[in-house]
């Protein structure tokens, strides 16, 4: 079954400074993967999304993402972050983007320190 | 256009209610999806609908049940609400091999 870990739970970083935010996945299939982002209060918006093709993807934000294979890993950066991208983010991972849904990850919280 | 839309978007209710929240979408896609946040914010699948067949059943009480009339449409009605009900209802669509697209979701508080 797939599932998909986002090691940091919280992430506190300095405006204008870089952050990569981590998730990895299990899956034996072919897997689709995608960062969500949640600002208080609202829904998910799309970031970026890995279905096929070149690994290194890029969202929108200024939010990139590299699929690699090897280390089962969809780890999100941005090179410098503001005060807006405070929010909660969400890898998730689906096997064929068809019912079976979206195995999502527990969130990181994007903490912008001035 | 919003291509995902849930209504209500707030929703207050005392225990032992029911209720009914709506979900339709305007993309032409097959699969439709209700998916639960808690209050520490995890995600987790409810139910898929597939052309209006009923994929994915998760582990979810049977006062929930998920009604599609079409496949522009999935609704989801709860009985007997509980305490432990509330929290927020994020509808989804997706077409395979392509991305999923939520809606605005719907934060149920039962009092």
């Amino acid at each position: 079954a797939q599932s998909v870990t986002q090691l940091d739970s919280q992430v506190p970083v300095f405006e204008e400074a870089p952050v990569e935010l981590r998730c990895n996945y299990s899956s034996s299939v072919s897997v689709y993967l995608f960062w969500y982002v949640q600002y208080p209060n609202q829904g998910l918006q799309l970031l970026l999304k890995y279905l096929s093709g070149s690994t290194l993807v890029k969202g929108i934000n200024g939010f990139e993402a590299e699929f690699n294979k090897s280390q089962t890993s969809f780890h999100l950066r941005k090179p410098s972050v503001h005060i807006s991208d405070t929010a909660e983010y969400f890898c998730a991972g689906g096997s064929g983007g068809g019912a079976d849904g979206l195995t999502f990850g527990k969130g990181t919280h994007l903490i912008i320190q001035p | 256009d919003t291509a995902v839309s849930q209504t209500p978007k707030y929703l207050v209710t005392q225990m032992g209610n029911d209720k009914s929240i709506k979900c339709e979408q305007n993309l032409g896609h097959d699969t439709m999806y209700w998916y639960k946040q808690d209050s520490k914010k995890f995600l987790k699948i409810m139910f898929s609908y597939n052309n209006k067949e009923l994929i994915i059943n998760e582990t979810v009480p049977n006062r929930f049940s998920p009604k599609s009339p079409d496949k522009a449409h999935l609704n989801l009605h709860i009985n007997s609400l509980e305490l432990g009900d509330s929290a927020v209802y994020f509808c989804a669509s997706s077409q395979k091999g392509t991305g999923y697209t939520f809606g605005s979701g719907t934060r149920l508080t039962v009092v």
